[in-house]
């Protein structure tokens, strides 16, 4: 398995475009998680799936963002109505749950709404 | 009030000697975890150690050791004999049941630990 991969790496655009991110998680890996690192902080939580059911999501998230996992393999996470405070770099990860403390992350896609 | 606390912005040290990176945690649940990730400047999280709040011993992986104090709620990463590939951002975070088996993972502010040679 070649890990957690992410597309795009880089995204650019304008304010009030709508923007699609994918994650493939590592193939076993039950649990998937979609984070947002800005400059000098921590990875903040966004959500998470058990297979394709969104257990959890953070109440800092607004209604423009949706994560979908249709059939328990990947992932996409859609912004609507992007806004300059949305450009970020955003994490996956994946992991089994019963070691969901050990996550394995993506490269990371860095959105930059301008 | 924050959830993690890393005091630390920044820490040097020298190639081979240990170094402490400090973290402490505010939670009222009586079963959570603690643990570390590491984010080299390629940018990727790597997994470092974890710590049950009721595991008893402190736990180790090869160089990193936790050290878990309960009743100061600080679970500090020790790593010892520095390498220069330890040179990178250090993350703690910790997770709190929301129950039904789902929780919530909370990460610090980071601490940049540079390791001179």
């Amino acid at each position: 398995d070649t890990g957690v991969s992410q597309d795009p790496r880089h995204k650019i655009t304008k304010r009030g475009q709508n923007v699609t991110f994918r994650c493939d998680p590592i193939s076993e890996h039950n649990r998937l998680y979609w984070y947002r690192q800005t400059l000098g902080q921590g990875p903040e939580f966004l959500t998470y799936f058990q297979n394709e059911a969104q257990l959890e999501k953070s109440r800092l998230l607004s209604d423009r963002f949706s994560a979908e996992r249709p059939k328990g393999s990947f992932s996409t996470l859609e912004i609507q109505r992007t806004e300059q405070g949305d450009s970020a770099m955003y994490l996956c990860a994946s992991s089994l749950d019963f070691r969901d403390y050990e996550q394995y992350f993506g490269p990371g896609t860095r959105l930059t709404v301008t | 009030a924050q959830k993690i606390t890393q005091t630390q912005p920044g820490m040097f040290v020298q190639e081979k000697e240990a170094v402490t990176l400090d973290c402490t945690y505010d939670t009222s649940d009586q079963s959570y975890g603690l643990f570390w990730y590491k984010q080299p400047s390629s940018g990727e999280m790597i997994f470092l150690i974890y710590q049950g709040s009721y595991d008893e011993q402190n736990a180790t992986e090869g160089r990193y050791s936790l050290n878990f104090q309960k009743a100061r709620k600080s679970a500090n990463l020790v790593i010892s004999a520095s390498q220069l590939g330890d040179s990178a951002m250090y993350f703690c975070a910790m997770r709190e049941g929301k129950g039904g088996g789902s929780y919530i993972p909370t990460f610090g502010r980071g601490t940049s630990l540079i390791v001179h040679p």
